[in-house]
């Protein structure tokens, strides 16, 4: 089976745009997260789409949205950018198996805004 | 204050040396505690996934250890080579906040010749 995969790989943007992030999850899995890593930071969780629904959403701003279709991909969006917002975001497929979720990640889109 | 912190920040071993990543935590309570590898530029990978109940878990040269009473995990790498280089992430999966993972902010290990 085909990874995790995510485009653009790299971008570069200007304060003000916005951008949107693509990610197609392994076939088969309906879950899907989304993370930015900043070196400071490490992986921070933004959100959580399940079948075209978002089920769980972290500690960001309104600027950074996401969605997923009825194919289980999914783009993540964010507007007004700040220089704060480079960073590589990290898309994440899982596979719910009895009580165990194994969670596969993207080579990741790497921000970086100037 | 985070609620899954890794010890050291970074690490530097000689080649074929062991060592040992340190992983505290405080979500409660939790499912299960992973271990991942991350090579610059690229996705994490999963080392290893412990549910509460185990205390030990082998990959290769790869030996995740969990306490889940002192809520601390440490995962050992054994005989180290130059491509061990990487930095190496703690996440628990909290039953809190609707089974969310939480992420340490990681160890970065270089192994030099």
């Amino acid at each position: 089976k085909a990874g995790v995969t995510q485009t653009p790989r790299y971008l570069i943007k200007t304060r003000g745009q916005q951008v949107t992030l693509s990610c197609s999850p392994i076939s088969g899995h309906r879950s899907v997260s989304w993370y930015q890593q900043t070196p400071g930071q490490g992986l921070q969780f933004l959100f959580e789409y399940f079948s075209e629904t978002q089920r769980n959403k972290g500690n960001f701003p309104g600027r950074f949205s996401g969605r997923q279709f009825s194919n289980s991909r999914s783009e993540m969006n964010v507007s007004t950018l700040e220089l704060g917002d480079s960073a590589l975001y990290l898309c994440a497929s899982s596979l719910v198996q009895g009580v165990v979720e194994t969670q596969y990640f993207g080579p990741g889109t790497r921000l970086l805004v100037l | 204050k985070n609620q899954v912190e890794q010890s050291p920040q970074s690490l530097i071993i000689l080649e074929g040396k062991n060592c040992t990543l340190q992983c505290n935590y405080t979500v409660s309570p939790f499912s299960n505690l992973r271990w991942y590898k991350q090579d610059t530029g690229r996705g994490p990978v999963s080392l290893t996934i412990m549910t509460f109940s185990e205390n030990t878990k082998s990959n290769g040269r790869y030996t995740a250890t969990l306490d889940a009473d002192t809520k601390q995990s440490s995962l050992h790498i054994t005989a180290s080579q130059l491509s061990d280089s990487a930095s190496y992430i703690c996440v628990v999966l909290g039953e809190e906040y609707g089974n969310k993972l939480v992420f340490g902010a990681g160890t970065i290990l270089r192994v030099k010749s």
